[in-house]
Parts: structure tokens; sequence; C-alpha cells
């Protein structure tokens, strides 16, 4: 079964300043990637997925992630990251073709923004 | 659309007590699910279910119990709480039978925060 791994718990930046998070995956095919959002209190949102074609990401609120076949990776980046952007980030790696419900998500990385 | 919405928020259990935590979405979605987020553990997948009458188990069912009489509701019962199911629950639905694919995604409600003491 597939599995994916965040190998960061906590990360701080300074607000302005540009951001990525790390998502390495085990899967023996192409899968599909996500990259979920959960801000304090509230339900997970996607920010972006990738399932084929090309390799560069574009998600919602300026986020980007990019999938690397080579090291097993779909790291998550930001620009410049806003105050707003605190919050804890999931990478979710599911079969491709979708089988059942096997999405597998990581344990996650929480993100502080310090002004 | 209020799109998905879990009851309670937040609750309180002793050892050996029942409850049922409620999920209802109005998007008219096939597929519905229940995960369990703990600590350091990221999201696990405990119940889904394809359509009315349609359910199966996940990765961690043991414990809870499901039933989708109708599209809109998915309650996942506890029937005898132990303190292993402390965690935060969310209930999920997607507009296809398949929790993704390359048109779909997953909507997540805002949880229910469980405490078994």
């Amino acid at each position: 079964a597939q599995s994916v791994t965040q190998p960061d718990i906590h990360i701080t930046v300074s607000e302005g300043a540009s951001l990525e998070l790390r998502c390495n995956y085990s899967y023996g095919a192409t899968p599909y990637l996500f990259w979920y959002v959960q801000s304090p209190g509230q339900g997970l949102q996607l920010l972006l997925k990738y399932f084929s074609g090309d390799t560069l990401v574009q998600g919602i609120k300026g986020f980007e992630a990019e999938f690397k076949r080579s090291q097993s990776s779909f790291n998550l980046r930001k620009p410049s990251v806003h105050w707003s952007d605190a919050a804890e980030y999931f990478c979710a790696v599911g079969a491709n073709p979708p089988r059942g419900n096997d999405m597998r998500f990581g344990a996650g990385t929480r993100l502080t923004v310090k002004p | 659309n209020a799109g998905v919405t879990q009851t309670p928020k937040f609750q309180v259990l002793k050892t050996g007590q029942s409850m049922t935590l409620q999920c209802a979405q109005d998007m008219n979605h096939e597929y519905m699910s229940w995960y369990r987020q703990d600590p350091g553990m990221g999201l696990r997948l405990i119940h889904y279910s394809v359509g009315a009458g349609i359910t199966d188990q996940g990765e961690v069912p043991n414990g809870y119990n499901v039933s989708r009489s109708t599209t809109e509701d998915f309650p996942l019962r506890l029937l005898s709480a132990a303190p292993s199911q402390t965690s935060v629950y969310f209930c999920a639905s997607s507009d296809t039978g398949l929790a993704y694919s390359s048109y779909n995604e997953q909507f997540f409600g805002p949880g229910t925060r469980l405490t078994v003491l």
C-alpha cells in the first residue's frame, strides 16, 4: 500500500519569506498526490493535486507543488508567506487509478508565521 | 449550500458509553467517509460509503459502526467508547463514487472533538 512521509513536524517562517514543505511518498507508479490545508478549528481544504501531466501544479492561495518522480517527492512551495497561511498542512497519496478509498495522509506539518 | 456539517462540535464521554456522531451533506454527493485525526498520525479512514445502502471498512474500523440510509446522512456510532477513541473526527464527501479522481475532490466537515475519560 502507498504511504507518505512529511519529515518536518513544525516549521516557522517570517512573513514575506518563501516557504517549502516537504513530502515524500511510497508508491510503485505515478500516484495521485494532494496537499491539504487545515486552519485552526476547521476541516481540511484541498490546495492542489497532481495525477499526470505537467509536474509543476498550481493551486489556490498562491501555492504550487512539484512532482519529482526520481526523488519520490511532492514538495509544496509559496514564494511569499502571509500571516494567514499559518495552519497545518497535510500531504496525501492515492492509488492511480483510484481504488475504493485508498488515500493515505501524512502526519502533517504545522506552519507558524512570524510577523 | 451548507456543505458538510457535523454535530456535535465537542463531546466528552465516559468509558463504555455509546454515542452517535452526525454527518450531513446537502450537495447530493454519492461518496461519504469518516476519518479520525490523531497527533502525529494524520488522518486515518474509519468507514466509507459509495452510496445509500452501501458501506465499507477503512483502515481503522474497530469499535465503530456506520449506516447510510439516505444520500445526505452518514452517522458514525461508537457502541462502547474507549479512551483510545479520543480523537478529532472528520466527515467528508465527494460527488462521485470515489474519494477522489481527476475531476473531483473530497469536501471535509469542521470536525468533532471527542474525549473519552
